[in-house]
């Protein structure tokens, strides 16, 4: 299957900087990239996602950025605050075959903002 | 309610014990998904059903039985367990089977003793 590698697992920003979570993946085919937010107590959450036509996706503070050729993609969170706190995880679909909801996901970053 | 619902949030039981996980989606999706969220590990897909029909079964152990007695509700039967099977589950939704698109319910703190 896709092996998705996810950097850093933990990560600790002061309130207004920035952020950045990095994913790589194994298969050249993959076509869309999702990041998804875990909040304590609650499922994950799509943040946002990008399809391999386009580099570059913002949704105001955040943004994912996607480098094919060298096979990574990126989380990008501005002007961070203490509710961006959460386990970011990044997701591919396999490619081919069968995918029926299947992701493969990293296995976190723990982001935590201190005021 | 809206959203994907998933009850107990809480369960502890022993190796011996017989519990279900309920969970209900209120968005008219078609297809339904249990993975396992266990510490340290990435996500893992259990179960796939798609307008009720069991799609998909990841190499899960037979302790684990899942039911979708319609397209709105998903079960996951557990019976003899194994305290490594203590984790979070959580039920997921898609509006088709081909959707990449996920929503999650809050999940079930499970504790094998």
């Amino acid at each position: 299957g896709e092996n998705v590698e996810q950097h850093p697992s933990t990560l600790s920003v002061q309130e207004g900087d920035s952020a950045v979570i990095k994913c790589t993946y194994s298969d050249s085919a993959s076509n869309y990239f999702p990041w998804y937010k875990q909040e304590l107590g609650k499922g994950p959450q799509l943040i946002i996602d990008i399809r391999s036509n386009v580099g570059e996706k913002k949704d105001q503070r955040i943004a994912v950025t996607l480098n094919k050729t060298a096979k990574h993609f990126s989380l990008h969170i501005t002007e961070t605050q203490p509710e961006d706190s959460a386990v970011y995880f990044c997701a591919v679909p396999p490619v081919g075959g069968s995918t029926l909801g299947r992701l493969y996901f990293g296995r976190g970053t723990q982001l935590t903002v201190w005021p | 309610e809206t959203g994907v619902t998933q009850t107990p949030r809480h369960l502890v039981m022993g190796m011996t014990n017989k519990k279900s996980l309920k969970c209900e989606q209120h968005l008219g999706h078609n297809a339904m998904y249990w993975y396992k969220q266990s510490a340290k590990k990435p996500l893992e897909l259990m179960f796939v059903y798609s307008l009720e029909e069991r799609v998909e079964n990841n190499s899960v152990p037979s302790r684990f039985s899942p039911e979708c007695p319609n397209s709105s509700h998903l079960f996951l039967h557990l019976h003899t367990l194994q305290p490594e099977d203590s984790a979070l589950y959580l039920c997921a939704s898609s509006q088709d089977p081909g959707a990449n698109v996920l929503t999650f319910g809050a999940g079930s703190r499970l504790t094998v003793l």
